[in-house]
């Protein structure tokens, strides 16, 4: 199975910060790579496949990049309701697998 | 509107089945795959496996074949994950999700239902 990191495991920010999550594949996946919102009690989110298209009704601070084995997910202006924990996952090698994911709170 | 609604909370004992299920509205249901996840307490996501409701065929991941289960009832809209034996360590929430795209079983999911919390505890 393809292994997905992710970094920061967790970080802590303000309303209004820039905030930069980093997710790397084992191997190539080209941009077979989506990414989850998922908030306590709640089922997951997706915001984003194919490395960089948002999905229907994201919002635009909301932006994904790069191919091969290195992704980002970038929230340009973090606003309150954006505080939760973020997941990529490959889908280019099956069984698709998910990073362990990064928690955003409150600094 | 797009939905898939899940069963409610189970509690069990080890040793016991059990079968949840995943009922999918406002779409084609057999047009689409149904594809199943699981979050183990405090933990991340895990792509179980996904059934064509159109056919019932089914990919398992490895890790989770012959643990589970998956079928389906095309005239009811209904998927199902089932367990004959359950564990201790089957307890997690359960969540069905139907990927972007309907030609591929494993593109990342647009809708998830609401998960099935499963307890399993002598």
């Amino acid at each position: 199975d393809i292994q997905m990191t992710q970094s920061p495991s967790s970080l802590s920010a303000s309303v209004g910060d820039r905030v930069t999550i980093t997710c790397r594949a084992s191997q190539d996946i080209s941009n077979y790579l989506a990414w989850f919102q998922q908030k306590p009690g709640k089922a997951p989110k997706s915001l984003i496949y194919a490395a960089s298209s948002l999905q229907s009704g994201v919002p635009s601070n909301f932006s994904g990049s790069g191919s091969g084995t290195d992704f980002t997910l970038t929230i340009s202006s973090l606003q309150p309701e954006d505080f939760a924990t973020y997941y990529c996952q490959q889908y280019r090698s099956f069984p698709p697998t998910f990073g362990p994911g990064t928690k955003v709170d409150i600094k | 509107e797009v939905q898939l609604v899940q069963s409610g909370a189970e509690v069990k004992k080890p040793g016991e089945s059990l079968r949840i299920s995943c009922k999918g509205s406002g779409y084609s249901f057999t047009s689409y795959w149904i594809n199943w996840v699981r979050q183990m307490p405090g933990k991340g996501l895990e792509w179980m496996g996904t059934i064509d409701p159109s056919d019932s065929y089914i990919k398992y991941n490895p890790s989770f074949q012959g643990h589970v289960t998956m079928s389906v009832d095309k005239a009811i809209s209904t998927a199902y994950l089932q367990w004959n034996s359950l564990k201790a360590s089957d307890t997690a929430i359960y969540y069905c999700a139907r990927p972007t795209n309907w030609y591929d079983s494993t593109s990342p999911p647009d809708y998830w239902g609401q998960g099935t919390l499963v307890t399993v505890s002598s």
